[in-house]
């Protein structure tokens, strides 16, 4: 499997809480992704960065911030937590030019 | 965006028996790639089709593109317990965004 790493595994916290999941990458590759997976919806581009600072919403992307201030390094925040953001959270690296995405093992994260 | 609806949704086969995914969309594609994700995994990448009318194999894989690159299928020819899982088509979009569909879950009886 490609260099690429989220933390944490799991994780369980309360509505309005903040949570921030962290996705790290050692392949240098330009493009990073968060997607969540949800029963009967597949997954769902959240947001994407197609370089250091410099990110773009996906379909779902209210709830949720990113940054990238390094190559290796993406942050997937949500500001207060709700209920309806219970999900498999994973990220995705890919060099660009239609090339294939590499995905972590995902993020589990419940909010209560 | 793109978006693609992927059929059926769920299939339940005999070990040995054939299946096939179907991706449709009603916009021209420019590519699109195929994934699958194994029950508690995370999606790896199968293939790429970029040509009109292209088919490309993969052991009992087969998978197509059509002619008029708005749809694309997954066949796979006399299913193994080690097919089992969820097989994702994924247009690209401008920008290099992959757009999921919603998936095709394959569970095989042995």
């Amino acid at each position: 499997d490609a260099g690429i790493t989220q933390s944490p595994r799991h994780k369980v916290t309360e509505t309005g809480t903040p949570v921030t999941l962290r996705c790290h990458q050692t392949e240098n590759h330009r493009y990073m992704y968060w997607y969540r997976q949800d029963p009967g919806h597949g997954l769902r581009l959240i947001h994407y960065s197609y370089g250091v600072k410099d990110t773009d919403k996906g379909e779902v992307s209210d709830g949720y911030s990113v940054s990238r201030s390094k190559t290796e390094d993406f942050l997937l925040t949500l500001e207060s937590a709700t209920s309806s953001q219970t999900s498999v959270y994973f990220c995705a690296i890919s060099g660009g030019g239609n090339s294939p995405l590499h995905f972590g093992n995902g993020t589990r994260l419940t909010v209560t | 965006g793109q978006q693609v609806m992927q059929i059926p949704q769920y299939q339940h086969v005999q070990e040995g028996e054939d299946f096939t995914t179907y991706c449709n969309s009603s916009t021209t594609l420019s590519n699109i790639q195929w994934y699958k994700q194994r029950p508690g995994g995370h999606p790896v990448f199968l293939i790429q089709l970029v040509k009109s009318g292209e088919v490309k194999k993969q052991k009992r894989l087969t998978f197509q593109f059509g002619e008029a690159k708005k749809n694309s299928s997954l066949h796979i020819t006399a299913t193994q317990t080690t097919d089992v899982g969820t097989y994702f088509c994924a247009p690209m979009e401008y920008g290099n965004k992959l757009v999921f569909g919603a998936g095709t879950i394959l569970r095989v009886k042995s």
